[in-house]
């Protein structure tokens, strides 16, 4: 059965403490990582897709990266306005559909 | 430009009552998208769409009805509300053109039945 992992569920940073969001997933082909940041009572936002093992993606203070079994979302010297849940998703080659993870809720502090 | 916009934003219901949630995308997209999302489950999949016309099951169906009758148009149906459906709804597009295909999704309808 095709499955996506986040840990942790949740994450307190100090502004400025860079740390690691992960996303393992078990998944029979895999056709794209996607990571999304979803504020309280919004919509997830598309941060970056991710195709194959090895492959990295940056934005800002965000860098994505990709193994064949998980992707890291590494954030460098956080703010507060990086407050947020971040998920993951991955689009397999059954179905096409995308599998989510259940998110990392992430706060920084000033 | 839009994007993906959903009505209405809240909505409460009595058990039993109907009602019908509205998608609509201005991309010109041909795939659209219903999810769930509830406390510790994630987003999970009810409905979706591959084009004008179609319609398909996703995870989680049984009590949902869906129409795509028009390209931009993607409706959700509850036919009796049961409070078991109290959640917050998001639609989603994608283009559909292959590849990994990015899903953008809308602001969320949050919906609640007594």
């Amino acid at each position: 059965e095709d499955q996506v992992t986040q840990s942790p569920e949740a994450l307190r940073l100090q502004e400025g403490e860079s740390s690691s969001l992960n996303c393992s997933y078990t998944v029979s082909g895999l056709r794209g990582l996607f990571w999304y940041r979803q504020d309280p009572g919004k919509g997830p936002e598309f941060l970056f897709t991710l195709y194959s093992a090895g492959e990295e993606k940056e934005k800002e203070r965000l860098k994505a990266t990709l193994t064949k079994k998980e992707s890291f979302l590494h954030i460098t010297a956080p703010k507060p306005e990086d407050s947020a849940t971040y998920l993951c998703a991955v689009r397999t080659s059954n179905t096409g559909k995308l599998i989510f993870g259940q998110g990392t809720t992430l706060q920084v502090k000033p | 430009n839009a994007g993906v916009t959903q009505t209405p934003k809240f909505r409460v219901l009595k058990t039993g009552q109907s009602m019908t949630l509205l998608c609509a995308q201005d991309m010109n997209h041909e795939y659209m998208y219903w999810y769930r999302q509830d406390p510790g489950m994630g987003l999970r999949l009810i409905h979706y769409s591959v084009g004008e016309g179609t319609t398909a099951k996703g995870e989680v169906p049984d009590g949902y009805n869906v129409s795509r009758l028009k390209k931009q148009n993607f409706l959700l149906g509850l036919e009796s509300a049961a409070p078991s459906q109290t959640s917050v709804y998001f639609c989603a597009s994608s283009s559909g053109t292959g590849g990994p295909d990015t899903q953008y999704f809308g602001p969320g309808t949050r919906l609640t039945v007594l």
